[in-house]
């Protein structure tokens, strides 16, 4: 399995309040990508990182920012959660190749009262 | 812009029986990859299958194989001699560029 942790897994928080998701990685991969998954939406794009230092949108990225600053490590940061920010948050990494799938962590199920 | 569609949000199959899940998208690349993804209640995110758009030979793996149609922009996913452990959610996942675009999934149930 490829090396992917994310913390923390689980976390209730209040409105209002910042919050940061953690993912590390020992695979050395170039790609990391933030989604969140919710009822009927399937995966969607947070952002994404191509590099240390270097990030880009994705498709509902309002209310979220990002962070590389080593390659093993990509946070995730809601500067004011709100309700509809409640969902389980997926990290995925990938090679700089073709045909390479991604591979993804377990999973942060948050929920913001 | 790249979109995939899952059109049956969920399914169900008797144990030892062969079901299709369906998948289409919309590019107008020409290179890219597909993939199908399962996830269990776990909720782990665990690769399935894999397939080359350039590749005109369906791939296979096991007991999970595909149906892919390039001009109808379509890659169904088929399961055979389907295990009470294959009930999970399985999205369907275009590669173009290192972006990965999924679709809504299917919940797809294996009864006893």
């Amino acid at each position: 399995d490829a090396g992917i942790t994310q913390s923390p897994r689980h976390k209730v928080t209040e409105t209002g309040t910042p919050v940061t998701l953690r993912c590390h990685q020992t695979e050395n991969h170039r790609y990391m990508y933030w989604y969140r998954q919710d009822p009927g939406h399937g995966l969607r794009l947070i952002h994404y990182s191509y590099g240390v230092k270097d990030t880009d949108k994705g498709e509902v990225s309002d209310g979220y920012s990002v962070s590389r600053s080593k390659t093993e490590d990509f946070l995730l940061t809601l500067e004011s959660a709100t309700s509809s920010q409640t969902s389980v948050y997926f990290c995925a990494i990938s090679e700089d190749s073709p045909n390479q799938p991604q591979h993804f962590g377990d999973g942060t199920r948050l929920s913001i009262l | 812009a790249q979109t995939v569609t899952q059109s049956q949000p969920e399914m169900s199959v008797q144990e030892a029986e062969t079901v299709t899940l369906s998948c289409t998208y919309d590019t107008s690349e020409n290179n890219y990859y597909l993939f199908w993804y399962k996830q269990p209640p776990s909720r782990q995110m665990i690769l399935v299958i894999r397939q080359e758009a350039y590749k005109q030979q369906n791939a296979t793996e096991n007991r999970f194989s595909v149906n892919f149609q390039k001009a109808a922009k379509s890659f169904s996913l088929k399961i055979s001699d389907s295990q009470l452990g294959d009930t999970a959610m399985y999205f369907c996942a275009f590669m173009w560029g290192n972006q990965f675009y999924f679709g809504t999934g299917t919940s797809l149930t294996v009864i006893p």
